[in-house]
């Protein structure tokens, strides 16, 4: 059962763009909402977190918005930079478990 | 501490064959999670220790895979018998009790010929 749903599978934006990915998830139970960078063959790494009780997270050009009514969540990149260029992966979780993934959006950034 | 360690980075064998892998986890964290991605896809949790107990598995976790945390440190996944479908990235993480953001390794490529 995909807990975690994430679109757009890919995404190309132009340097200096903003590009959003949305996540949306099934179980109010989790209480914890990272996004994960990945570059090919590495690990994913924590790029930024929110958990339910605030609406909106900005850490730097990242900024995660989210909508506990309606189950989703967001992540948008500022001014994208060529080398932002990833996979990202939106995750969710229930304190003291493990996360649940979302497919992957893989991102383009052309200069 | 440079992070989550793996071993193997990749890892070529035949069908049938058994292989063993190993994460070395951020020191102090006592948490340690196993996952398994395949090529486009998310992370598939398959198994965490807390110290050295086995607290979850998942169903993907079939009998021929088991993971050991002898010492409540280092962490070895074996698989026993691959098969071709094993093909793909085991990463592991780490984290600590009552903070959850759990650092990843760079993972091990299995390719099973």
């Amino acid at each position: 059962q995909q807990q975690v749903k994430q679109s757009p599978q890919s995404l190309i934006v132009q340097k200096g763009g903003i590009s959003i990915i949305n996540c949306a998830y099934e179980n109010t139970a989790f209480d914890y909402f990272p996004w994960y960078q990945q570059f090919p063959g590495k690990g994913p790494a924590l790029l930024i977190a929110i958990r339910p009780d605030v609406s909106e997270k900005k850490e730097g050009r990242f900024t995660i918005s989210f909508n506990k009514s309606a189950k989703q969540f967001s992540l948008h990149i500022m001014d994208s930079q060529p080398g932002d260029s990833a996979t990202y992966f939106c995750a969710a979780e229930t304190s003291g478990s493990r996360l649940t993934f979302g497919e992957g959006t893989q991102l383009t950034v052309n200069p | 501490d440079t992070g989550v360690s793996q071993d193997p980075r990749h890892k070529i064998t035949k069908r049938g064959q058994n292989v063993t892998f190993r994460c070395d986890p951020i020191s102090e964290h006592n948490r340690l999670y196993w996952y398994r991605q395949t090529l486009g896809q998310g992370p598939e949790f398959l198994t965490y220790f807390q110290n050295e107990a086995q607290l979850e598995k998942s169903r993907l976790l079939s009998d021929r895979f088991s993971a050991e945390r002898p010492k409540g440190s280092f962490s070895t996944l074996e698989i026993q018998r691959t098969e071709q479908g094993d093909s793909a990235m085991y990463l592991c993480a780490s984290s600590f009790t009552g903070n959850t953001e759990a650092f990843f390794g760079q993972g091990t490529r299995l390719t099973v010929v």
